[in-house]
């Protein structure tokens, strides 16, 4: 299968800051990528498709880039809400697998 | 706006099949050109494909599972179904229903998801 790679698997930020999450694919996935957020309790949110394009509603605080074998997710400002987990999710090879997660804790 | 609710038996036996439905409310599964996934989650790990269906009923499964499930659609009543025969308690997970893309490239690029339902395999 697939594995993708994401990094790091947590971090802590504060209200404000710029947070990055890298998420590495083992083979190229041109830019069959999508980002998700799940808080606690919840079903996961899509963010992200086609590694940039942001989701309906979605805060434009929020953006993704990359193709091939690396992409990242940015919070440009971390709001009290983006406190969650976050998955990426590749559907170019089958089967689809997802991230390990990383989650983003307050400081 | 659409809307997902997976349903089913909370708790399932070892060895036994486990079976959920999700009900489409919203939209519609037969007139619409989607495709539909099961996606699940152990209590605190990762998330898991399960499978995925078409409106029009091919399917596509993971192969880590694949002898074992069938996802079915019934358009009529707007739902599709998930079955896992002979689970064990490593299966013990937040099972959650989606609806992918309209491509076959995006069968599993879940936009909208149900609340999910929580499933126990234990004696």
């Amino acid at each position: 299968d697939m594995q993708l790679t994401q990094s790091p698997s947590s971090l802590s930020a504060s209200v404000g800051d710029r947070v990055t999450i890298t998420c590495r694919a083992s083979q190229g996935i041109r830019n069959d990528l999508g980002w998700y957020q799940q808080k606690p309790g919840k079903a996961p949110k899509r963010l992200i498709f086609a590694a940039s394009r942001l989701d309906s509603g979605v805060p434009s605080r929020f953006s993704g880039s990359g193709s091939g074998t690396e992409f990242t997710l940015t919070i440009s400002s971390l709001q009290p809400e983006d406190f969650a987990t976050y998955y990426c999710l590749q559907h170019n090879s089958y089967p689809p697998t997802f991230g390990q997660g990383t989650k983003v804790e307050i400081k | 706006q659409l809307q997902l609710q997976e349903s089913g038996p909370g708790l399932v036996k070892p060895s036994e099949p486990l079976s959920l439905t999700c009900t489409v409310s919203g939209g519609s599964i037969g007139s619409s050109s989607f495709y539909w996934g099961w996606i699940r989650q152990p209590p605190g790990k990762g998330l898991e494909w399960i499978g995925s269906i078409y409106y029009s009923g091919s399917t596509f499964y993971n192969p880590s599972l694949k002898s074992r499930v069938t996802i079915s659609v019934d358009s009529s009543k707007n739902e599709f179904s998930l079955k896992v025969t002979s689970v064990t308690a490593a299966e013990t997970a937040m099972y959650y229903c989606a609806r992918g893309g309209i491509l076959t490239g995006d069968y599993a690029l879940f936009d909208d998801w149900g609340q999910g339902i929580l499933v126990t395999v234990s004696s």
